[in-house]
């Protein structure tokens, strides 16, 4: 089985901007997760989707939001992009939505806000 | 809310020697709670979880945990390290009831092996 793709790798924007990375889940999987990776907060939870719907939501602001295709295949967007955004941005899916799955993570998408 | 600590941010060894990297969590509910480990450049794998049943929980290369309930602890050992070993490893917790199946990380515990 493939296991979970982010692209793109990695993405230089300025700040201003704003951007889309995308994640695709392992083949039957329908709950992906979002999540910010930074060496001074460590990962923090962005949001996790299941069949199409945000289920549960981290403490971001409203720039960050995300949505979730019909083939589980999620996106999440960033609007206004601030250099504090800088980060890597790991996505993690589970075929259902109990705590008690494994994650699986993809590489992460490196984002650089100048 | 849960949190997660992971008292020691570095832990420097030699190879063939045993480490222990604590995680003590926060919850007012009961829990699942998780290893992760993350090699450089890569995303995060899990390593071993504790969901119910024997306390003391093992993966398959080597390391144990052992769930402390009235320590709140989660702390991973392994009595020989070896070189790959290196990587930075995370505890993560979920309520085991309700329906937040948030996982919350602590900020990690970068273990380095030396020949």
């Amino acid at each position: 089985k493939a296991g979970v793709t982010q692209t793109p790798r990695y993405l230089i924007k300025t700040r201003g901007q704003q951007v889309t990375l995308s994640c695709s889940p392992i083949s039957g999987h329908r709950s992906v997760s979002w999540y910010q990776q930074t060496p001074g907060q460590g990962l923090q939870f962005l949001f996790e989707y299941f069949s199409e719907t945000q289920r549960n939501k981290g403490n971001f602001p409203g720039r960050f939001s995300g949505r979730q295709f019909s083939n589980s295949r999620s996106e999440m967007n960033v609007s206004t992009l601030e250099l504090g955004d800088s980060a890597l941005y790991l996505c993690a899916s589970k075929p259902g939505q109990g705590a008690w799955y494994e994650q699986y993570f993809g590489p992460g998408t490196r984002l650089t806000v100048t | 809310a849960q949190s997660v600590t992971q008292l020691d941010s570095q832990v420097p060894v030699f190879e063939e020697a045993p480490v222990e990297l604590r995680c003590n969590y926060s919850s007012s509910v009961s829990v699942y709670l998780f290893w992760y480990v993350q090699y450089p450049n890569q995303g995060l794998q899990l390593l071993l979880k504790y969901l119910s049943g024997s306390t003391l929980v093992e993966s398959i290369n080597g390391f144990e945990a052992e769930f402390n309930k009235s320590q709140t602890s989660f702390h991973l050992r392994k009595p020989s390290v070896h070189i790959s070993d290196t990587a930075e490893y995370f505890c993560a917790v979920s309520d085991s009831g309700g329906s937040n199946y948030k996982l919350t990380f602590g900020k990690g515990t970068l273990l380095t092996v030396n020949p």
